[in-house]
């Protein structure tokens, strides 16, 4: 099984700040690698997919980057609502999920 | 639009069944292969099983392999798990998500919430 590892697991930050969470695979997982959103209550929203492909609808400040085993998510600027929590998630060998990084509002 | 809706959730004791469902509506259900991810009360996700468009290859998580079974009857637009021999740490909130041409769960329900307890 391949194990995603994010870091940190929680990230507190301001409005209009940068973001930078990780994702790192215990094997590489090519460029098959997605970012998904959860906010409480709600189902996750599919960000990233392909590594950096921006899933239909995804603002442009969302980025994603990385291939083999190290992946990067990239917030330019930080709106309110992006405060949640994000996973990583790998379909080369069938699905995994990271175990979320929390990023919250300083 | 496009719409999942689960079903079929409840508390059940251990080692006991459960089937959930998951009504899909809005897209052209028999095109897309389709998942299950489950998230205990306050975890992460994690994936359960998926299933092709037409339902001739299945896969699950080593958690799961042997007790829970994907399937799908595409003339219902119905998308199924069943759960058996249910254990503690069964306990989630089960989601099927519909998987588009990029390989990856796009569309999500709402979720079901299973609970295993005596």
């Amino acid at each position: 099984e391949i194990v995603l590892t994010q870091s940190p697991a929680t990230l507190s930050l301001s409005p209009g700040e940068r973001a930078t969470l990780s994702c790192r695979a215990s094997q590489s997982v090519s460029n098959y690698l997605a970012w998904y959103q959860q906010k409480p209550g709600q189902a996750p929203r599919l960000l990233i997919y392909d590594a950096s492909s921006r899933a239909t609808g995804i603002p442009a400040r969302f980025s994603g980057s990385g291939s083999g085993t190290d992946f990067t998510l990239t917030i330019s600027s930080l709106e309110p609502e992006d405060f949640a929590v994000y996973y990583c998630q790998q379909r080369y060998n069938l699905n995994t999920f990271g175990q979320g990084t929390k990023l919250e509002i300083k | 639009q496009v719409q999942l809706v689960e079903s079929g959730g409840g508390v059940v004791q251990p080692g006991r069944s459960l089937r959930l469902s998951c009504a899909a509506s809005g897209f052209i259900f028999s095109s897309n292969a389709m998942h299950w991810v489950r998230q205990a009360p306050g975890k992460g996700l994690e994936w359960v099983a998926a299933i092709s468009y037409d339902g001739s290859s299945k896969y699950s998580a080593d958690s799961v392999k042997g007790r829970f079974t994907i399937s799908r009857d595409n003339s219902k637009n119905t998308l199924y798990l069943q759960m058996n021999s249910l254990k503690v740490d069964d306990t989630a909130v089960y989601y099927c998500a519909r998987e588009l041409t990029h390989g990856y769960p796009h569309y999500w329900g709402h979720g079901t919430l299973v609970t295993v307890s005596s």
